[in-house]
């Protein structure tokens, strides 16, 4: 079975731009979460979907964004990147609520 | 402060010694999960835990959830090099059964050969 597939891996942009990342989730899981993993900030919830609708969302910018797509694959989306934007972005499924979430390998994302 | 406090930062040990790891939140757990990161990568599951009490063991790793305390610990027994890397401890704190985890800052954990 296959697990949580990121893509692309790393990438970099420069300030300004926009980038979308996408994630797969493991096959019949219908939640899907995203992670931005920083040095001075440890790893922040950004959002949640589940079955398509947006379920919890963390404290960031509305630069952030996201969506999920009917066979739960899942992108998020971040406008006007900023600098402070550098980070590992980590997508995460599980089945439903309460059970074990699964995390990708992440997205590296250098904002230059 | 952090909701999600774990201790000690970083740890250094001799291979074959034990090890404990410990992550204490301000609020109720609902949900205590276990991951293991080596730097740069994604989280690899090492447990859960719901219940109060409850212990999991995999290989030498064995995790517990004190509920009252609102703490849990993870102790490695007889460590080796494969056990180096980054341990994080999340939570479900609001038992929203949600893919919405709190986490705590990480353990740096590294064995000596």
């Amino acid at each position: 079975k296959a697990g949580v597939t990121q893509t692309p891996r790393y990438l970099i942009k420069t300030r300004g731009q926009q980038v979308t990342l996408s994630c797969s989730p493991i096959s019949g899981h219908r939640s899907v979460s995203w992670y931005q993993q920083t040095p001075g900030q440890g790893l922040q919830f950004l959002f949640e979907y589940f079955s398509e609708t947006q379920r919890n969302k963390g404290n960031f910018p509305g630069r952030f964004s996201g969506r999920q797509f009917s066979n739960s694959r899942s992108e998020m989306n971040v406008s006007t990147l900023e600098l402070g934007d550098s980070a590992l972005y980590l997508c995460a499924s599980s089945l439903a609520g309460g059970n074990t979430i699964y995390f990708g390998e992440g997205s590296w994302l250098t904002v230059v | 402060s952090q909701e999600l406090e774990q201790s000690p930062q970083s740890l250094i040990v001799q291979e074959g010694k034990n090890l404990t790891i410990n992550c204490t939140s301000s609020k109720t757990l609902y949900g205590l999960y276990w991951y293991k990161q080596k730097y740069g990568e994604g989280l690899i599951f090492l447990m859960m835990l719901q219940k109060g009490g409850e212990e999991k063991s995999h290989e030498k790793i064995t995790a517990k959830l004190d509920e009252k305390k609102q703490q849990s610990s993870l102790h490695i027994t007889a460590s080796q090099p494969s056990h180096a890397g980054i341990y994080l401890c999340g939570a479900d704190m609001v038992a929203s059964n949600t893919g919405k985890l709190i986490f705590g800052q990480g353990t740096t954990l590294q064995v000596k050969p």
